[in-house]
């Protein structure tokens, strides 16, 4: 079965340094989609990839597809308190509704 | 904008007891899902729906059952609740299309005595 690994699992940044994180998928993907949940709050949606090599952007989040449709990544630069949260990637894999699978997230602190 | 609800923030029930967890979206969309979340295991897919009346077992179905008889309405069903299925219970809704967007409601914290 579909296998997702997102890592790290923790990071701790200062205000102002950048912040990577990556989703990598045992099998190739329909396309991907970026979430963020904030402390006590629900996921929401911040982006869909579909084409292999994607990249889209968003103000100072950069969302990147691979070339094989099996792995992504999320970079903030300059990240800033309201980027706190955990984010979540959430790999489609083939037609099938129950080929969704999430990573197990990222938890991103930063000290101001 | 797209309104996702459940029924309950907060829940406590005891062991063996029969819980219902309600979840409701505004914007007649044709999927519904599912999902528990741990800390270190992200959200794990329970069940999902595509159509009235129609269910797709996810990753962990195991001591779950869900009951969609109208479009807007998910509800998932512990039948008999253990301890091991404490969690936060998300509800999430998306449009026609397989991958398009979820929609996630606030979340309910089960926790099972």
């Amino acid at each position: 079965g579909q296998q997702v690994m997102q890592i790290p699992q923790y990071q701790h940044v200062q205000e102002g340094e950048d912040f990577t994180t990556y989703c990598n998928s045992s099998t190739t993907l329909s396309n991907i989609q970026w979430y963020k949940q904030r402390p006590g709050g629900h996921p929401v949606f911040l982006i869909q990839l579909v084409k292999s090599g994607e990249v889209k952007k968003q103000k100072r989040l950069t969302f990147q597809f691979g070339e094989a449709k099996k792995n992504s990544s999320l970079h903030i630069t300059a990240t800033q308190t309201t980027d706190v949260g955990t984010y979540f990637c959430l790999c489609a894999g083939g037609t099938s509704y129950g080929k969704l699978t999430f990573g197990q997230g990222t938890i991103l602190t930063v000290h101001p | 904008d797209v309104k996702v609800t459940q029924s309950s923030r907060y829940l406590v029930k005891r062991t063996g007891e029969k819980v219902f967890l309600e979840c409701v979206q505004d914007m007649d969309h044709e999927n519904m899902f599912w999902y528990r979340q741990d800390p270190g295991l992200g959200l794990r897919l329970i069940y999902f729906s595509y159509d009235v009346k129609m269910k797709e077992k996810g990753d962990i179905p195991e001591g779950y059952s869900v009951s969609r008889e109208k479009k807007e309405r998910f509800s998932l069903i512990l039948e008999s609740a253990s301890t091991n299925q404490t969690s936060m219970y998300l509800c999430a809704s998306s449009p026609r299309l397989a991958y398009n967007e979820q929609f996630f409601g606030p979340g309910t914290r089960l926790t099972v005595l």
